[in-house]
């Protein structure tokens, strides 16, 4: 019954290695998101697809990319990760993200530890 | 550019207490507003939306309240039980995109 699957649940990567995340949905729906959330701290959007489209927020780090080769599955790549990237990431989904009465569906999310 | 916060960031309370969480946002030009919960280590489940153009929005125990002229609303929890322990956060999503800002959360401790 798993709606949005974020793998792997835990990820340890030394300093400075290339990780990724990886997010799949079976809810067919448009809008993927990526979200940080740092220990005791809110979420904070990193970027988000509309389809293909992609938006990033503008104070996200260049060091971090997305990818959505199709409707179900969406990467989040870190391309050098520092400490201050030790996280938990957290993938979220949404129909079309146009109506009011809309939510957020999120995965259960994935630990980043940066050795 | 809009700011959410929670008051108070740690509540813990005996079992049976009736309680109120709070939140505040400093643009009332709001699409909705919603409570989620986080339970250590998980993701975040949807626990109430409010609608701009609603007042309040209720799901068994929980109530949440919305004033959008102040800037507030309120998560209200009936009778808590041990198991409503878990961090409660508000968002709110702007007019504009799809972007939900959230506030740092209320990490909720219900005593046996």
């Amino acid at each position: 019954d798993a709606m949005v699957i974020q793998n792997p649940r835990y990820q340890v990567t030394q300093f400075g290695k290339p990780v990724t995340l990886s997010c799949s949905q079976t809810l067919n729906h448009n809008v993927m998101y990526w979200y940080q959330q740092k220990s005791s701290q809110a979420p904070k959007l990193l970027f988000h697809y509309y389809d293909k489209d992609f938006n990033n927020e503008a104070d996200t780090p260049d060091n971090f990319q997305s990818r959505r080769p199709n409707t179900s599955f969406c990467f989040l790549d870190i391309r050098s990760p520092g400490l201050g990237d030790a996280a938990m990431y957290l993938c979220a989904t949404s129909r079309d993200g146009g109506r009011q009465t809309e939510t957020q569906y999120f995965g259960p999310g994935t630990r980043l530890l940066v050795l | 550019k809009q700011e959410v916060t929670q008051i108070p960031a740690a509540l813990s309370v005996p079992e049976g207490e009736n309680l109120v969480l709070n939140c505040s946002f400093t643009d009332s030009a709001i699409y909705n507003l919603q409570w989620f919960r986080q339970d250590p280590g998980k993701g975040l489940t949807s626990l109430l939306l409010i609608q701009s153009s609603q007042r309040e929005q209720t799901s068994g125990r929980l109530n949440a309240s919305l004033d959008k002229s102040s800037g507030r609303s309120t998560l209200y929890i009936a009778a808590s039980q041990p198991g409503d322990s878990a961090t409660y956060l508000c968002a709110v999503r702007n007019n504009a995109g799809n972007m939900l800002t959230f506030g740092g959360g209320t990490r909720l401790m219900v005593k046996p």
